[in-house]
């Protein structure tokens, strides 16, 4: 099982350029989630997917859209990249909200 | 206050010893409780998962939860330098809450 997989693994966007950053999970999870880490801030989540269908707000949506596109593929779409969105970009996935999550190996985007 | 507060480190030991890892939390409602462990420029993984209090075990790895005083800790015995790494604590009041993370602990285990 290769386990949840984002692509690509680096991007370097110039402002207001669009990307979308692709995760699938293979362990039939039922829940996705997107996060980003910058230094001193920690993991803070994006958006997430409770379950094939849904999507929710996490603490950071604003500047994405996401995509469930099925239960296994979850994107991220940044419109008009900006500075500020400079970061690593990980995705996990979950069998249920309540267990442990499973994270990708990170994208990194350097928005310039 | 933040709900979920760890020490950033970093921290250095000698190979062999025993790290010592902890977080405090601010909500009572946690009950799901994880230590992820991330190496440079990789994702984190997982490491241990308890659910409610007590301690877990596995190999030398130790996981503690005390509920009484919201505090959360991850023992590694016989550190060795592959033990060099960030550990991230998470936490979750389960029902579809969202796990709430520590900033990470980095560990520095010198040979």
């Amino acid at each position: 099982n290769a386990g949840v997989t984002q692509t690509p693994k680096f991007q370097v966007l110039k402002t207001g350029q669009s990307m979308t950053l692709q995760c699938a999970q293979d362990m039939n999870h039922n829940s996705m989630y997107w996060y980003r880490q910058d230094p001193g801030m920690g993991l803070r989540l994006i958006y997430y997917s409770a379950s094939e269908g849904t999507t929710d707000k996490g603490e950071v949506p604003n500047g994405y859209n996401v995509s469930r596109l099925n239960k296994r593929e979850f994107s991220l779409r940044l419109e008009s990249a900006a500075p500020s969105q400079t970061s690593v970009y990980f995705c996990a996935s979950s069998e249920d909200p309540n267990y442990e999550q499973y994270f990708g190996p990170g994208t990194r985007l350097t928005v310039t | 206050q933040k709900e979920v507060e760890q020490d950033p480190g970093p921290l250095s030991v000698p190979e062999g010893a025993i790290v010592s890892l902890n977080c405090t939390y601010s909500n009572s409602a946690f009950q799901y409780f994880m230590w992820y462990r991330q190496y440079s420029r990789k994702g984190p993984e997982l490491l241990m998962y308890t659910y409610s209090s007590g301690n877990k075990e596995d190999g030398r790895f130790t996981a503690q939860v005390d509920k009484s005083s919201k505090y959360i800790s991850l023992f590694i015995r016989d550190s060795q330098p592959s033990d060099s790494a960030t550990y991230l604590c998470a936490m979750s009041a389960g029902g579809n809450n969202r796990l709430a993370f520590g900033k990470g602990n980095q560990v520095v285990v010198i040979p």
